[in-house]
């Protein structure tokens, strides 16, 4: 059984529509967090939220918003989608931060 | 993948061989962990370290912050072990997240 779920696994949306992505995680972990994986760039961290409050210093646009309605859950929402916005995002929650466990990503792709 | 750089960026392994990846690092990391990424997509946790060294089946792992860098071994090379791997460090603001390399795309041929 999957630990993490993301869905959906795929998604195709177009140039400034909405669209949320979401992440359940059933391994008890405290905290969690959102990375983007684009062609040619390094794994990049998004956000990341501890006891289900977002911490300080996150790097991404404002078009980015996380949200969390439950412990277990770290939903993203994407407003105004981009072309360059296309990629994977991973979502991701440790113990403390200590090892991490990803899931399998959604692929998002904007046309 | 400035502040963190894998070498090398590509490897070809011949099933049964062994060989050695290398991170360094460029912030102050206190603990660093290494990922597989297998061809499905999926990132695989295979080590969460703090300053030393940890060893699963053929996998050995060290990680030294005061020189700034860390290694990763497979021994004995196997088909399943292709795919690319990625390190990522810490950095004591646990806010920052993780910072990656690039990866290291490994290919095991038989």
């Amino acid at each position: 059984d999957p630990k993490i779920i993301q869905k959906p696994k795929y998604l195709v949306a177009v140039t400034g529509s909405e669209k949320i992505l979401i992440c359940e995680q059933y391994l008890g972990h405290n905290a969690m967090y959102w990375y983007r994986q684009s062609a040619k760039k390094p794994l990049e961290f998004m956000f990341s939220y501890s006891y289900q409050k977002l911490m300080d210093n996150q790097t991404a646009s404002s078009r980015f918003q996380p949200q969390s309605s439950k412990k277990n859950h770290l939903d993203l929402q994407i407003t105004a989608l981009k072309p360059d916005d296309s990629a994977t995002y991973f979502c991701a929650s440790s113990q403390d931060h200590s090892d991490y466990t990803f899931g399998s990503g959604t692929r998002l792709l904007v046309i | 993948g400035d502040k963190v750089k894998q070498s090398p960026s590509a490897l070809s392994l011949q099933e049964g061989t062994n060989s050695a990846l290398r991170c360094n690092f460029s912030i102050a990391a206190t603990t660093v962990q290494w990922f597989l990424q297998n061809p499905r997509g999926s990132l695989i946790n295979l080590f969460y370290l703090v300053p030393g060294t940890k060893e699963n089946g053929r996998l050995k792992s060290a990680f030294d912050s005061k020189e700034s860098y860390s290694t990763l071994h497979i021994r004995d090379a196997q088909l399943e072990d292709s795919g690319t791997y990625f390190c990522a460090a810490e950095a004591r603001n646990y806010a920052q997240g993780l910072t990656f390399g690039l990866g290291t795309r490994v290919s095991v041929f038989p």
